[in-house]
């Protein structure tokens, strides 16, 4: 059965890091990408990164260069993505997301149940 | 970035309604344009990907169409369960989001 399990909620205090774990399930893990997606409450998707299932390249956007890490263990079919230097704006619900492609982001499907994270003093 | 403008922002509608939702994009992405929809408290949806395929299973009353900077989503005869957030997401360059249209019955 095809599926992405994340990892729990965490709630972290302002400069921390987080990281969260994405264990993928029912396809080969090698022919595909991983996209990761935050949505902050009551707002929109918004596109962090990728990485390669293949490769390991990884794609970051602007806003998270410097801040954002994407890894993945090929052994065990784990994708993770670590943000540091946490923000009271970076609450919000991470989602990973199966992608299309090895080599550029394409389309998502499907997408891990998401994981809450709270930054907060 | 690729900004994607999306409208409406909301609508509402009858059951049997036809529904349409354009998104436009800022540059041309030729077809490189994804549609989803999210439920509230569920993961997004993949929908329609390179404009107009339909992803397996989902139901053939919707579609997509368009290419170069404008898009349309239609759902031909909205149903109940069809109440969400619809988005679309352009890959032309690094992925970027429209802003969702939260779609409600009347």
């Amino acid at each position: 059965q095809l599926q992405l399990v994340q990892s729990g909620a965490e709630v972290k205090k302002p400069g921390a890091s987080v990281k969260v774990s994405c264990k993928a399930s029912g396809y080969t893990f090698k022919n595909y990408g991983m996209t990761w997606v935050r949505q902050a409450p009551g707002q929109g998707l918004e596109w962090m990164g990728w990485i390669s299932g293949y490769s390991g390249s990884t794609r970051y956007a602007q806003k998270f260069q410097g801040r954002l890490t994407l890894t993945t263990d090929t052994s065990t079919g784990t994708a993770y993505m670590e943000l540091r230097s946490l923000r009271s704006d970076d609450t919000a619900v991470y989602y990973c997301a199966r992608d299309y492609s090895v080599g550029w982001p394409n389309w998502f499907d499907p997408w891990g149940q998401g994981s809450l994270v709270i930054v907060s003093s | 970035d690729i900004q994607m403008t999306q409208s409406p922002s909301s609508l509402s509608a009858s059951v049997g309604d036809r529904v349409t939702i354009t998104c436009q994009a800022s540059q041309d992405i030729t077809n490189y344009l994804n549609w989803y929809q999210q439920k509230p408290g569920k993961p997004p949806k993949l929908l329609i990907y390179d404009a107009s395929n339909l992803e397996t299973g989902v139901p053939s009353r919707f579609s997509g169409s368009g290419s170069g900077t404008d898009f349309t989503f239609t759902i031909s005869s909205l149903q109940p369960e069809d109440i969400a957030t619809y988005y679309c997401q352009q890959y032309e360059d690094l992925p970027t989001f429209g802003h969702g249209t939260k779609v409600d019955v009347k």
